[in-house]
């Protein structure tokens, strides 16, 4: 139990495109599902926070017109990339807090993105 | 400002020895700690948890140790063996909240 899927695994994209990014809880709903990034030989660094039927919460720093959040279903939360940049590349990763029966962060397998 | 930190990038353990992770953190407003392991270019996954409430958790070949006054936990895997060979991550939650704060990381090599 408690899988959470990412798709794309991997991207690549010209600088300018939008880029989305889906993450799904498999077998549990999810209100509450974040999105991280993690940099080579980094830590994962927590961007915002996603909340099923209302605005994200993001971290200081994270551009919330440039990272668009979306948690329209207790199982689905995407994550835009809008008019990408070389800078943009990273591995991003999502999480869903399962709250029924262990209360812990579920993580999804990432996506590496690539803006060429 | 890292909040967490695993000082040690990396850690080399012979096989069937005991394996220990360590973990300082600064904020004492901190009340849960997990611990995360990751393979390249995969999420991290799920490995064990404690209550700022207990000072040890167990599960298996896994213990966690919460020592609050020095800020500090550590994780303990016993007996270590091959696969458990990747990049384990302590991370810590704020109280009333369920983000998470991550350290940086330690590379764990379990050789034969």
């Amino acid at each position: 139990g408690a899988v959470v899927s990412q798709h794309p695994s991997w991207v690549i994209c010209k600088s300018g495109t939008s880029v989305k990014i889906e993450c799904r809880s498999l077998d549990f709903q999810a209100t509450t599902m974040f999105w991280y990034r993690q940099f080579p030989k980094q830590s994962l660094m927590l961007m915002a926070t996603s909340n099923e039927g209302s605005k994200a919460t993001y971290e200081q720093g994270v551009e919330k017109d440039k990272f668009l959040i979306n948690h329209a279903s207790l199982t689905l939360s995407t994550l835009t990339v809008t008019s990408a940049h070389p800078e943009d590349s990273s591995f991003y990763i999502c999480s869903a807090l399962e709250t029924i029966s262990t209360d812990t962060q579920y993580f999804g397998p990432g996506t590496r993105l690539t803006v060429l | 400002d890292q909040q967490v930190k695993q000082n040690s990038p990396s850690l080399s353990v012979q096989e069937g020895r005991i394996s220990i992770l360590n973990c300082d953190y600064t904020n004492s407003m901190f009340d849960y700690f997990l611990w995360y392991k990751k393979y390249p270019a995969e999420g991290p996954t799920f490995l064990i948890s404690i209550s700022s409430i207990k000072d040890k958790n167990e599960d298996g070949r896994f213990t966690v140790f919460l020592n609050k006054s020095a800020k500090h936990l550590s994780l303990h895997i016993v007996p270590s063996q091959p696969g458990d060979s990747a990049v384990y991550f302590c991370a810590a939650s704020l109280y009333n909240t369920d983000k998470l704060i991550f350290g940086t990381g330690t590379r764990l090599q379990v050789f034969p």
